[in-house]
């Protein structure tokens, strides 16, 4: 069955960097899209973009472009999410998911999310 | 583009929640729906505006009119007390959530 495995939580001082891995497994890693979706304490969730693992191509969310990078290692069916610059406001759980077929919007399989916290 | 959504909305056990979300894009494009509880992932319980997944009950049902998508859950119990958010995509695959509604099981 599809697992998406995330990595541990992680604390961080303002204008620091974050990578974030998602390991992926029961499923051929390259025929799937991968997304990060984020939810801040209190606020609602919101979608940061996706990469396709097979060729490395992305797309970001507007308000995040220039701060964040998804990135792949094929070899061990893994994708990375690194957000720089990080502010307060970016303290929140991220998770990666993919969708139920190929080219489908929707988010079927998720990580078990991964909290991110931005303090001085 | 925007998805909007009642911030909530409450229920007495073994009735019936209606959840809707409302947006332009939504006549083009399909809507899913995902439940979220704290401390958990979200579920997807809707996609393609009708379909349910394998593992969601029948009482958990999608429906769509024009720009307006609404998730129903019949008989709804306890453990149904979460946030539900509906999810669509606009043709260039930018993703947007609606704000998510509260579903409180009084």
């Amino acid at each position: 069955q599809v697992h998406l495995v995330q990595s541990g939580a992680e604390v961080k001082k303002p204008g620091a960097s974050v990578k974030v891995s998602c390991k992926a497994s029961g499923y051929t890693f390259n025929s799937y899209d991968i997304h990060w979706v984020r939810q801040a304490t209190g606020q609602g969730l919101e979608w940061m973009g996706w990469m396709n693992p097979r060729n490395g191509n992305t797309g970001y969310v507007q308000k995040l472009q220039g701060r964040v990078t998804m990135t792949r290692n094929t070899s061990i069916s893994t994708a990375f999410m690194e957000l720089s610059n990080l502010r307060a406001d970016d303290t929140a759980i991220y998770y990666c998911a993919r969708p139920q077929d190929f080219g489908d919007n929707d988010f079927a399989y998720w990580g078990q999310g991964t909290l991110v916290t931005v303090s001085s | 583009y925007e998805l909007t959504q009642a911030p909530s909305v409450s229920v007495s056990p073994g009735q019936t929640a209606r959840i809707a979300c409302s947006g332009d894009a939504l006549a083009k494009q399909y809507a899913y729906w995902y439940q979220k509880k704290v401390g958990q992932a979200p579920v997807l319980l809707i996609y393609k505006d009708t379909e349910r997944p394998s593992g969601i009950p029948e009482r958990v049902t999608g429906s769509s009119s024009g720009t307006t998508v609404t998730l129903t859950i019949d008989g709804v119990q306890a453990e149904d007390e979460a946030d539900y958010y509906c999810q669509s995509a606009d043709s260039s695959g930018t993703v947007v959530f609606g704000g998510g509604t509260k579903l409180t099981v009084l």
